[in-house]
C-alpha cells in the first residue's frame, strides 16, 4: 500500500530565502507525481505535475524534481516571498490500484516579511 | 483555465438530512473525483467516476452515494447525515490519461459542511 510522508510538517524562514520541501512515497510504481498549495479554508491549486518518466518540472520559481527508484521528490522554491505562506501537499498516483491518488499530509510554510 | 465549482462554499444540515454537494467542471474532463479533507487525516478519496453513469468506489465510501449524470457534474450525496460527516468536501476532475490513468488534478474551492 502506498504511503507518502512529507518532511518538515512545518517551516518558517525569512523572506528572500531558497529552500526545498522533501516528499517520499514508498511504491516506486507510480503513474505521476503532483505539488499543490492550499491556503487556509480553500481548495488546493495545482503547482506542478511530472510523469514518471520525467526527472524535473519548472514553473517561476518552483521547481519539482523526482527520483522514482529511491521514492522522492522535492519542491524547490526560490527566493520566497511571504505569499509563498500555505499548506503544500504531493500526492502521487500510481501504476497498481486503479485510480487512486494517495496524498502526503503536507508541509506548512511561512514566510517572514 | 480550467474551472471547477461546488454549489456551497459553507453547509449546515442537521442530523439525518440528506445532502447533496454539487460539483461541476468546464473543461470537458473523463475524471471527477469527491475527497474528504479532515485535520491529521488528509485528504481521502470518497468514490470516483471515470465516465458518464460510471463510479468507483473510493477508500471511504460508507454513508455516502455518489450520482453523474451529465459528464461536467458530479454529485456526491449524505443519504443520512452524522455528525461524523462534518468536514472540508473537496472535488476535483481530471483528464484520462494514458492507460486509463488520472492526468493532472484540478480541485474546487471546497464546501465546509456542518452536521450538528
Amino acid at each position: 500500500k502506498q504511503e507518502v510522508t512529507q518532511i518538515p510538517a512545518a517551516l518558517s524562514v525569512p523572506e528572500g530565502e531558497n529552500l526545498v520541501l522533501n516528499c517520499s512515497f514508498t511504491d516506486s510504481a507510480i503513474y505521476n507525481l503532483q505539488w499543490f498549495r492550499q491556503d487556509p479554508g480553500k481548495g488546493l491549486t495545482s503547482l506542478l505535475l511530472i510523469q514518471s518518466s520525467q526527472r524535473e518540472q519548472t514553473s517561476g520559481r518552483l521547481n519539482a524534481s523526482l527520483d522514482k527508484s529511491s521514492g522522492r521528490s522535492t519542491l524547490y522554491i526560490a527566493a520566497s516571498q511571504p505569499g509563498d505562506s500555505a499548506t503544500y501537499l504531493c500526492a502521487v498516483t500510481g501504476v497498481t490500484g486503479g485510480f487512486k491518488t494517495i496524498f502526503g499530509a503536507g508541509t506548512r510554510l511561512f514566510v517572514k516579511a | 483555465d480550467v474551472k471547477v465549482t461546488q454549489s456551497s462554499r459553507y453547509l449546515v444540515k442537521r442530523t439525518g438530512e440528506k445532502v447533496f454537494l454539487e460539483c461541476v467542471q468546464d473543461m470537458d474532463h473523463e475524471n471527477m473525483f469527491w475527497y474528504r479533507q479532515d485535520p491529521g487525516l488528509g485528504l481521502r478519496l470518497i468514490y470516483f467516476s471515470y465516465d458518464v453513469k460510471m463510479k468507483e468506489k473510493g477508500d471511504i465510501p460508507e454513508g455516502y452515494s455518489v450520482s453523474r449524470e451529465k459528464k461536467e457534474r458530479f454529485s456526491l450525496i449524505l443519504e443520512s447525515a452524522s455528525t461524523n460527516q462534518t468536514s472540508m468536501y473537496l472535488c476535483a476532475s481530471s483528464e484520462l490519461g494514458a492507460g486509463g490513468m488520472p492526468y493532472e488534478q484540478y480541485f474546487g474551492p471546497g464546501t465546509r459542511l456542518t452536521v450538528t
